[in-house]
């Protein structure tokens, strides 16, 4: 069926270093995949997404890349800050989403 | 700016009751969505829905579950009998069109326990 594989589970960075998170997909067919972020007690809001037919965007410190061929796609944050703290999920698929298992990020100061 | 409006935010329920959660979702949106996650875990998908019918349900989504629209506004789901493993979160989403790339707005969630 369809999955979305993420990695790594945990990620533990300094404050302004780097950090990226890995997902994979099975569905050949999915088209659309976003990333959210999600805060403790609250729902997922989306922070970037980016469609089939691009293999890279960006958003000032946020930047999501997609190979399409591999069915890899990645997040990358760049000067992380202690409120970049949280559990980020990618997701794929056409219409419903299908969820990674999530990263879990902690920014120290 | 418009947002997913949910309630209630926890809803506590002994095993085998009915419960309904209610969502408000923006106002223009067509399509709807049910997820859940079980503490700890991913977000999974339960059902989505369109002009008034269910698009596509998950396996998790059995007779126990359904879904409603019965106004303009509100989206319900309701669990006909709870069980101990019903115990999760439960965001409501909406967006404006179907198909790929067009972003879905989660709401904050009912967070689900059933003693």
């Amino acid at each position: 069926g369809e999955n979305v594989e993420q990695h790594p589970s945990t990620l533990s960075v300094q404050e302004g270093d780097s950090a990226v998170i890995k997902c994979t997909y099975s569905d050949s067919a999915s088209n659309y995949f976003p990333w959210y972020k999600q805060e403790l007690g609250k729902g997922p809001q989306l922070i970037i997404d980016i469609r089939s037919n691009v293999g890279e965007k960006k958003d000032q410190r946020i930047a999501v890349t997609l190979n399409k061929t591999a069915k890899h796609f990645s997040l990358h944050i760049t000067e992380t800050q202690p409120e970049d703290s949280a559990v980020y999920f990618c997701a794929a698929n056409t219409d419903k989403l299908i969820f990674g298992t999530g990263t879990r990020l902690q920014v120290f100061p | 700016e418009p947002e997913v409006t949910q309630t209630p935010s926890h809803q506590v329920t002994q095993m085998g009751q009915e419960v309904i959660l209610r969502c408000v979702p923006i106002s223009n949106h067509l399509y709807f969505y049910w997820y859940r996650q079980i503490l700890g875990q991913k977000v999974e998908f339960l059902v989505s829905f369109y002009n008034n019918e269910i698009s596509e349900k998950s396996e998790i989504f059995d007779d126990q579950f359904s879904v409603e629209r019965p106004d303009g506004s509100n989206f319900t789901l309701k669990i006909r009998s709870t069980k101990l493993e019903d115990s999760a979160m439960y965001f409501c989403a909406s967006r404006l069109t179907g198909g790929a790339g067009n972003e879905q707005f989660f709401g904050p969630g009912t967070r689900l326990t059933v003693l």
